[in-house]
């Protein structure tokens, strides 16, 4: 089982600042590495796909970038409806999503 | 518009069964491998179990695996889970979700709202 490790655990962050998230794999998924965004009572949404490739819709603040074990989730500018937790996924075998990071307003 | 819709949860004692559901419209079903995923109350996600659109593939957890049994009827647009010998692991929201293409199996581009799994004596 490839394992996915987030970090970090929570991000307090300013609206209108960067935010930057990590994930890292066990063992190299080359790009098939997904990010997604959950609020409080809402099912996951998916962002990032590819590393680096925007789902339909989602906003150009949001960049994924990295390859083999190391990914990185970008917010250019936190916007108030951010906030919430983002789970990375790898999706080269059978799928293992990351703890999650909590970002939260500062 | 994509919609998965779920059904089927509930409460259910230990070593019982219980049966859920997923009613998908706005694609074409039959074109597209689904899967279940679940979240366990204030942690992470956890995939399940997984079907190909023909139901030719199959796959699961082996946190599941021998208890549960994902089926998919093409004809009635629906996807289900079987789940036998529950434990009070298996408390869970439970997602369906829809897999992207056929090149990204695992990965799940749409996903339902969830049906709640409590498994309490």
């Amino acid at each position: 089982e490839i394992v996915m490790t987030q970090s970090p655990a929570t991000l307090s962050v300013s609206p209108g600042e960067r935010a930057t998230l990590s994930c890292r794999a066990s063992q190299s998924v080359s790009s098939n590495l997904a990010w997604y965004q959950q609020k409080p009572g809402q099912a996951p949404r998916l962002l990032i796909y590819g590393a680096s490739t925007r789902a339909t819709g989602i906003p150009a603040r949001f960049s994924g970038s990295g390859s083999g074990t190391e990914f990185t989730l970008t917010i250019s500018s936190l916007q108030s409806e951010d906030f919430a937790v983002y789970y990375c996924q790898q999706y080269n075998n059978w799928p293992t999503f990351g703890q999650g990071t909590k970002v939260e307003i500062k | 518009e994509v919609q998965l819709v779920e059904s089927g949860g509930g409460l259910v004692q230990p070593g019982r069964s219980l049966r859920l559901s997923c009613a998908a419209s706005g694609f074409t079903f039959d074109d597209y491998a689904m899967h279940w995923v679940r979240q366990a109350p204030g942690k992470g996600l956890e995939w399940v179990s997984g079907i190909s659109w023909n139901s030719g593939s199959i796959g699961y957890a082996d946190s599941v695996k021998g208890r549960f049994t994902i089926s998919r009827d093409n004809a009635k647009n629906s996807l289900y889970l079987q789940m036998n010998s529950l434990r009070a692991e298996d408390t869970a929201l439970y997602y369906c979700a829809k897999a992207q293409d056929s090149s990204s199996w695992y990965l799940f581009d749409y996903w339902g709202q969830g049906t709640l799994v409590t498994v309490s004596s």
